[in-house]
C-alpha cells in the first residue's frame, strides 16, 4: 500500500526558517512533488525532486533522500503570505501520471 | 487567460439529483485529471484521461462518470448524489511524460449535497 506522512500543523515566525518533512512508503518511486494550497484556492506547484539532493528555488528548497523515503520543504525568510497548506505527493510510475498526496501540512506564520 | 477553468464554482443540490461539472484547459496539455478534496483537505485522484483515453480510474462509485470530448475538456457527471459526495472537486492538466509532470489545477467546484 501507499503511505505518505506529513505533520498536520506547524507554526513559524515571520522572517524565520521552517522545514516541513514528508516520509513516504510506496510500491514504486519516480518523483516527489510539493504543492502549496492557500485556503479556498487551488494547489499550485512548488518543486519536484527525482534524484537525491537539494533543489533550490528562491526562498523555497526541497530535499530528497530516496533510500530513507524522506523529503523536506525548506522555506526561508518567511512572509505572512506563506501561511498555507503544503502538500507532498509521490509519483510511483513514470508515464502513469498518478500523484498520491499526503494529508498536507497547514503552516501558520505569526508576526 | 485562465489556464484551467471549471464551472460551476459552487454547486448546491439535493440528495438524489444528477449534476455535471465542466473543465477546460487552454495549455495544450494532453492529460487531464479529476481530484476530490474532502473536508479534511485530503486530495485524492479520481480519474485521468490522456488524449481522450481513460488512463487512471481509481476506486470511485460508478455514479461518477467522466467524459472527455477532446483533450482540452474533461467533464464529470455524478448521478444520484449522496451526502458523502460533498467536497471540493478539482480539475487539473499536465503534459504526459514531461519529467516534472507539473499539474495545473483549476479553481475547484465546491459541491454541497443537502
Amino acid at each position: 500500500g501507499q503511505n505518505i506522512d506529513q505533520p498536520t500543523e506547524m507554526t513559524a515566525t515571520e522572517g524565520a526558517i521552517v522545514q516541513i518533512n514528508c516520509t513516504y512508503q510506496t510500491s514504486g518511486f519516480n518523483g516527489l512533488f510539493w504543492y502549496q494550497q492557500h485556503a479556498g484556492e487551488a494547489p499550485t506547484f512548488l518543486s519536484y525532486n527525482v534524484l537525491d539532493g537539494l533543489e533550490e528555488k528562491g526562498r523555497f528548497s526541497s530535499f530528497l533522500s530516496r533510500s530513507k523515503g524522506y523529503s523536506y520543504l525548506l522555506l526561508k525568510e518567511l512572509q505572512m503570505k506563506d501561511s498555507a497548506s503544503y502538500l507532498c505527493a509521490v509519483r510511483e510510475v513514470f508515464g502513469n501520471e498518478k500523484l498520491t498526496f499526503g494529508t498536507g501540512t497547514r503552516l501558520t506564520i505569526i508576526p | 487567460d485562465t489556464a484551467v477553468s471549471q464551472t460551476p464554482k459552487y454547486l448546491v443540490t439535493q440528495m438524489g439529483n444528477d449534476k455535471s461539472i465542466k473543465c477546460e484547459q487552454n495549455l495544450g496539455h494532453d492529460t487531464m485529471y479529476w481530484y476530490k478534496q474532502d473536508s479534511k483537505k485530503f486530495l485524492k485522484i479520481m480519474f485521468s484521461y490522456n488524449n481522450k483515453e481513460l488512463i487512471i480510474n481509481e476506486t470511485v462509485p460508478n455514479r461518477f462518470s467522466p467524459k472527455s470530448p477532446d483533450k482540452a475538456h474533461l467533464n464529470l457527471h455524478i448521478n444520484s448524489l449522496e451526502l458523502g459526495d460533498s467536497a471540493v472537486y478539482f480539475c487539473a492538466s499536465s503534459q504526459r511524460l514531461a519529467g516534472g509532470n507539473e499539474q495545473f489545477f483549476g479553481p475547484g467546484t465546491r459541491l454541497t449535497v443537502l
